[in-house]
């Protein structure tokens, strides 16, 4: 059972950049058979998609997050991260990261869907 | 984006017996269209996929139907452990988009 792990601070002031890192277990990041997302849910709310990334480095966004979202792997560390800048009280949230299977047997085509997900981390907006 | 919208919010339910869930998109999705189960203070869990197919491990219970805009998830016998919050999710269209989430309550 894959067990995905976010890490990161569980507080951060308004106009400032959130920060959180995802770790994967084993060289999953390098094989190129995932792509790697981050998913966040506001209390008591539904689900929001962020963007994801590929082990290459390819990304893409929400639209309604471009402007002050990034993302970012690292293979070495098997970890991704998110960044998310000029933070206000809408982006208090559980931010989970989530994988998208994208290769099964040497054979890939995009899924889209996520069938791992880590524990989630609060991560509260204020001052 | 594509909105969709998730029917009833909350649905109470006897164990035992059937519960259906609806989820209805803005445009059609065709048969892209997965379906997550959360617990409280849990991580959302891959039930189904494109539509009909379950994932790794999920009971046959649980039942997915629908396509284009109208999609339904049933599950035939309410167990204890089926009481949650259902998520239904496109990914047909970027960018990917969530239902607001369907509460089975026990009854």
């Amino acid at each position: 059972q894959v067990q995905l792990q976010e890490s990161g601070p569980g507080l951060a002031k308004p106009s400032q950049t959130l920060s959180l890192t995802c770790t994967v277990p084993g060289d999953s990041i390098s094989s190129g058979d995932y792509f790697w997302n981050w998913i966040r849910q506001p209390p008591g709310k539904g689900l929001e998609w962020i963007g994801y990334i590929h082990y290459g480095g390819s990304t893409y966004y929400n639209p309604s997050l471009k402007s002050r979202v990034a993302i970012s792997v690292d293979t070495s560390k098997n970890q991704f991260s998110l960044s998310l800048s000029s933070v206000n009280a809408s982006d208090t949230a559980v931010y989970y990261c989530a994988r998208e299977t994208y290769c099964i047997g040497g054979s890939c085509s995009r899924s889209s869907y996520f069938d791992q997900w880590g524990q989630g981390t609060l991560v509260t907006v204020s001052s | 984006e594509i909105v969709m919208t998730q029917s009833p919010v909350t649905l109470s339910v006897s164990p035992g017996k059937r519960a259906t869930l609806s989820c209805r998109a803005s445009q059609s999705v065709g048969s892209n269209l997965a379906w997550y189960q959360q617990k409280p203070g849990q991580a959302p869990r891959l039930l189904i996929y494109g539509a009909s197919t379950r994932a790794t491990g999920i009971p046959a219970r649980f039942s997915g139907s629908g396509s284009g805009t109208e999609f339904t998830l049933t599950i035939s016998s309410l167990q204890s452990e089926d009481f949650a919050v259902y998520h239904c999710q496109q990914y047909k269209k970027w960018p990917l988009t969530f239902g607001g989430g369907a509460k089975v309550e026990i009854k």
